[in-house]
């Protein structure tokens, strides 16, 4: 599976968006891009994932660059509750096993 | 949606024994589980994967027979610690895979301390 790039860290003020960038450039044509977030002490929380085209649910928008090689998590309106790490992973469903494997994630502090 | 229910979300322990951990899939069928493991302000990381009816896939580095794994059906897997020690206190999580692309839903956790 191919390896992503996130920030270590990011701030962002409590009703402002918040972007979450990834950099995942080997990624081949059947994986898809996934992004999970943990909030301390439980166990991690999916958010969306995608292909090739942006996706938005009640939760978040998924931006993927045209040639896929990027993608940014976008929180509209970020809540003290959205604090948390933030993982983009890269996945081909499609193989027997599919497992995750997580990076070290970007800590987002939502600050008031 | 899909939940996973991981069960129990906190142990304590002596050290010499053995501890488990249930992970079941509670509306969906769940023909493979994996199991990570989270040390404090660390990444997971993946200890195995299982499926269902067959032996579990280590990943290189965890010792097999310390830790155990069972799915011997499609909505319940198992980890084993046994003859756990301190070093093994750390944060065990489950996941479950649907078929299809509809991503990893994960346990809420369990929180190991060997005393």
């Amino acid at each position: 599976d191919a390896k992503t790039t996130q920030p270590p860290s990011m701030d962002c003020a409590e009703g402002r968006a918040a972007n979450l960038p990834c950099n995942h450039s080997t990624i081949s044509g059947n994986e898809y891009v996934y992004w999970y977030r943990q909030i301390h002490s439980q166990g991690p929380q999916y958010i969306i994932h995608g292909l090739k085209n942006n996706e938005t649910n009640e939760m978040a928008s998924l931006i993927i660059t045209e040639d896929r090689k990027s993608s940014t998590l976008i929180l509209p309106h970020a809540t003290l509750r959205d604090t948390a790490v933030y993982y983009c992973i890269v996945i081909n469903t499609g193989t027997s096993y599919g497992k995750l494997t997580f990076g070290q994630g970007t800590i987002l502090t939502v600050h008031p | 949606g899909a939940v996973v229910s991981q069960h129990p979300s906190w142990v304590i322990c002596k050290s010499g024994t053995s501890v488990k951990i249930e992970c079941r899939s509670l509306d969906f069928q769940a023909t493979t589980m994996f199991w990570y493991r989270q040390f404090p302000k660390q990444s997971l990381m993946l200890m195995a994967t299982s499926n269902e009816g067959s032996k579990a896939t280590y990943e290189q580095g965890v010792e097999k027979d310390k830790f155990l794994i069972n799915h011997a059906s499609l909505t319940l897997s198992t980890l084993t610690v046994t003859s756990a020690h301190p070093e093994d206190s750390s944060f065990y999580i489950c996941s479950a895979r649907r078929q299809g692309p509809y991503g990893y839903t994960f346990g809420s956790g369990t929180r190991l301390t060997v005393v």
